[in-house]
């Protein structure tokens, strides 16, 4: 099956940076987007398209995707960026044409 | 405001049936495409059907076909899932999404409501 792989944590200390992988085989060449999801809430896009930014998130979050690897970084860290993290491709070659990966806990330090 | 309010969700038996529904406000409802996503308890998110602005394509998981029906009411600014035969796998949190345009593809979910949930349990 189609599977996008997350690492289960990470832990950063407030003000380093936190890099989110997700992997996929040529997963440079779809489209990737970014959710942040807080206990208790709804996700919210916080990259799209490898590497844009909705209005309203910091410019602390960035995107990239090269390869076999997409990544969200997240500059400075603060506490309140403590969340889980998906990573979500369009792939109508999947069972499910809207696949998310496993998921990222970020834990701040 | 923007927002999306979902409601319809309970606990209900297995083989019985619920109707979701999503409220839209604050942006033009059929401008864009939407979709229905649902999260178990503890795992990620799932997409489960989604429906063009004018609801001209549909399409749902596999696991959900013959059983789920996703509508929308421009004119009521809403969205609908219509559960039927409901097993206990459909346990989840139900979203109501929003796509980043009119048909739905390679946009991202831009907006999501707050969900309401569905139990299925004897």
């Amino acid at each position: 099956s189609y599977v996008l792989t997350q690492p289960p944590s990470v832990s950063v200390a407030p003000g380093k940076t936190a890099r989110i992988t997700c992997g996929r085989n040529n997963i440079g060449s779809k489209s990737v987007h970014w959710y942040q999801q807080k206990p208790g809430q709804a996700p919210v896009l916080v990259i799209y398209y490898d590497s844009d930014r909705p209005s309203g998130i910091p410019e602390r979050f960035s995107g990239s995707n090269s390869g076999n690897t997409a990544t969200l970084t997240i500059s400075r860290v603060e506490a309140g960026d403590e969340a889980d993290y998906f990573c979500q491709v369009w792939d109508t070659s999947s069972d499910n044409p809207y696949v998310f990966g496993t998921g990222t806990k970020v834990t701040v330090l | 405001e923007v927002q999306l309010v979902e409601s319809g969700g309970g606990l209900v038996q297995p083989g019985r049936s619920l109707r979701l529904s999503c409220a839209a406000s604050g942006f033009s409802f059929d401008d864009f495409a939407m979709h229905w996503v649902r999260q178990a308890p503890g795992k990620g998110p799932e997409w489960v059907s989604g429906i063009s602005w004018n609801s001209g394509r549909i399409d749902y998981v596999d696991s959900v076909k013959g059983r789920f029906t996703i509508s929308r009411d421009n004119a009521k600014n809403s969205l609908y899932l219509q559960m039927n035969s409901l097993r206990a796998e459909d346990t989840a949190l139900y979203y109501c999404a929003r796509d980043g345009w009119k048909e739905y593809g390679r946009d991202p979910f831009d907006m999501w409501g707050q969900g309401t949930m569905v139990t299925v349990s004897s």
